[in-house]
């Protein structure tokens, strides 16, 4: 069974640069899936972010394509994600997700972490 | 930019059968596959409906999906409602390199 799990600072100032990173368990990384970011800031709804293909391959939303980038780590068993120039309207919690692109759905999460901006 | 549309909210009785829509912007949805997700309060989502009409493994037979293109629209139909039912539901698609979700509607059993 894949597990998912984020990690990071809660807490990030205005202006500066979010950072998070998802380890992957339970299954590699390789394989016919994307690794992917999807937020959902305090009452409202989902947002995807983005995500990456074992490949390096990246897809970005276009309303967050400037300030986003997501990578794979040195260990490539984790992927991060780091949002540059934050503002309030970025607090959200943010969760990484498996895409499978054979059953083409998000069949597996993370817990969700949240992330506030604020100084 | 391909936008999915769902109502806020919906609510109906125990053991009635409710239907969510999920409204393409534009072109034609069964282009590409709809899925629903279903999230409740505090909890990541979960995948409940994948590739328009299947249903995700230990999801109840209560729960289907459709598309109409005529009203360019995908739905999840729940019936024989139980309160365990009651949650947020989200439609999602893709468009090229883009996945999207729909707005997401509370379903209030009461």
């Amino acid at each position: 069974q894949v597990q998912l799990q984020e990690s990071g600072p809660g807490l990030v100032k205005p202006s500066g640069t979010l950072s998070l990173t998802c380890v992957v368990s339970g299954g590699s990384i390789s394989g016919n899936n994307w690794w992917s970011w999807v937020r959902q800031a305090p009452g409202k709804g989902l947002e995807w972010i983005g995500e990456i293909y074992h490949s390096g391959t990246t897809n970005y939303s276009p309303s967050l394509k400037s300030r986003v980038t997501i990578s794979f780590g040195t260990s490539k068993n984790h992927f991060s994600l780091k949002l540059t120039s934050v503002t309030a309207a970025d607090t959200a919690v943010y969760y990484c997700a498996r895409y499978s692109n054979f059953i083409r759905r998000f069949d597996f999460w993370g817990q969700g972490t949240l992330v506030t901006v604020s100084s | 930019n391909f936008v999915l549309t769902q109502p806020h909210f919906v609510s109906e009785s125990p053991g009635k059968t409710v239907t969510i829509s999920c409204t393409g912007s534009s072109g034609n949805i069964s282009r590409n596959y709809v899925q629903w997700y279903q999230q409740r309060p505090g909890s990541a989502p979960t995948n409940v409906i994948y590739e328009d009409n299947k249903r995700a493994s230990g999801v109840p037979d209560r729960f289907s999906g459709s598309i109409d293109t005529s009203s360019n629209s995908a739905s999840l139909t729940i019936s024989g409602l139980k309160t365990e039912d009651e949650a947020d539901y989200y439609c999602q698609s893709y468009d090229g390199s883009s996945r999207m979700f729909g707005g997401g509607t509370k379903l209030t059993v009461l």
